[in-house]
């Protein structure tokens, strides 16, 4: 079975950092590109950023470039999305998703809140 | 950006009828390689989201044979043939064909 864990949210002040991770299992973790997408509370989806299954390919959103970095560790199957430069809007569920052959959205975690607030 | 708009935003439906949810794209969501790569989504109360339709028109492994996609280019489409209660929720479609990704405002689903 296909699962994807993340973990890593927090409450943090505006201009601090977190690091997320997604842990993968029930797939060669390897051979899949992942992305991070996000939820502001109550507001639709927002994608954040794509790492290919060799780390070879990475793209941002435009909002959060220069601030995050993803990132892999395909030995471990994990993924990580540093966040740096912390804002208000940045506040959301972050979600860990595998795109699968064929480019599909096919597995989802259950995400993690990431609150930032003074 | 491809810019993904979703009409209508919300949609009170009764049981046992039929729904639908357009979503119009900005420009031509055909790839380089002949695929168009628009994807539908639900996402129900309290859950995360959950793939129905990729690639148009093709369900998802698991997904019920009353969620059906249409469309091509710009202008897609879709359809639910028989409402069910466990069909609430906010519906949202997404294009993969170019970075970066962008997915519809949603349509809430809801019943009369």
């Amino acid at each position: 079975e296909v699962q994807l864990v993340e973990s890593g949210g927090d409450l943090v002040q505006p201009g601090g950092s977190l690091r997320l991770s997604c842990a993968a299992s029930g797939f060669t973790f390897s051979n899949f590109g992942m992305n991070w997408v996000r939820q502001a509370p109550g507001k639709g989806l927002e994608w954040v950023s794509f790492i290919g299954s060799t780390s070879t390919a990475i793209y941002y959103a435009d909002s959060v470039r220069g601030r995050f970095t993803v990132s892999r560790d395909n030995a471990q199957n994990s993924l990580f999305l540093q966040i740096n430069s912390l804002r208000d809007d940045d506040t959301a569920v972050y979600y860990c998703v595998r795109l699968g052959g064929g480019r599909l959205d096919d597995y989802w975690g259950q995400g993690t809140l990431v609150t930032v607030s003074s | 950006d491809i810019v993904m708009t979703q009409t209508p935003l919300s949609s009170p439906v009764t049981l046992g009828q039929p729904a639908s949810i357009s979503c119009r794209s900005s420009q031509s969501l055909v790839h380089s390689d002949g695929n168009t790569y628009l994807s539908w989504l639900q996402q129900r109360p309290g859950q995360p989201p959950r793939l129905l339709i990729y690639k148009v028109s093709n369900r998802f492994s698991g997904v019920p044979d009353r969620f059906s996609g249409s469309g091509a280019g710009t202008e897609f489409t879709l359809k639910i043939s028989r409402v069910e209660a466990e069909d609430v929720g906010v519906y949202y479609c997404t294009q993969v064909t170019q970075f970066p990704r962008t997915f519809g405002q949603g349509t809430k689903l809801e019943i009369k």
